[in-house]
């Protein structure tokens, strides 16, 4: 069993069009990390999140840790093709980042 | 500019091939790790370290060791490559704990 469950696996939308993905455990966290992955690139750390119920916003993309600090969700409003990636969520667990296995996102021009 | 570079970035090689991959970073980091990502399993752990000559598994170690003989240098080794680690392998550092990882642009294994 995975610490942490994304959802969905897979999503191809066109694009303008809006998403949201999700980060989901049994676990409480201390804090959360999003990163995004390029294809042929190592992940790059998109946001933290670490008090539960908060909201962070980066340009088109938002970012909520759920109240109990067990979930989070990404949603990105008016999806551009730059926005194509994988998308992970991390936690810290006894000192070993662990990764969710993520969510490939595909945006179609 | 803030970094962290694996060499090499692609490398072929055969069952028993001693090969070590390298890794440094330029951000006088405390905490630097290995991670290998395989499709459908994710980025798994292979080994971390807390500081210069600290080190621990992670969640998959067989089979690889590691070293931080000083603190921006993190090698992995593999002393026995089997086809089984054909894999890509991307060490990561961070300053707070293990969270807020930094991560190379990746190692693409085969071993054949």
């Amino acid at each position: 069993t995975q610490l942490l469950e994304q959802s969905p696996q897979f999503l191809s939308i066109q694009e303008g069009e809006n998403l949201t993905v999700y980060c989901n455990s049994s676990s409480v966290f201390s804090s959360l990390q999003w990163y995004r992955q390029e294809p042929g690139e190592g992940p790059v750390l998109l946001v933290t999140v670490v008090t539960g119920g908060e909201v962070k916003k980066l340009k088109r993309l938002t970012f909520q840790f759920g109240d109990a600090r067990k979930d989070s969700s990404l949603h990105i409003t008016a999806a551009q093709t730059g926005d194509t990636g994988l998308y992970l969520c991390g936690v810290d667990s006894s000192y070993k980042l662990i990764f969710g296995s993520g969510t490939r996102l595909l945006v179609r021009p | 500019e803030a970094q962290v570079t694996q060499n090499p970035r692609y490398l072929i090689t055969v069952t028993g091939k001693k090969l070590t991959v390298t890794c440094s970073q330029n951000m006088n980091h405390e905490y630097m790790s290995w991670y290998r990502q395989d499709p459908g399993l994710g980025l798994r752990q292979i080994y971390y370290s807390m500081n210069v000559e600290v080190t621990d598994k992670g969640d998959v170690p067989e089979g690889y060791k590691v070293s931080r003989k000083e603190k921006r240098n993190f090698p992995l080794i593999l002393e026995s490559p089997s086809p089984n680690q054909t894999s890509l392998y991307f060490c990561a550092s961070s300053f707070r704990g293990l969270t807020e990882a930094f991560f190379g642009q990746g190692t693409r294994l085969t071993v054949v």
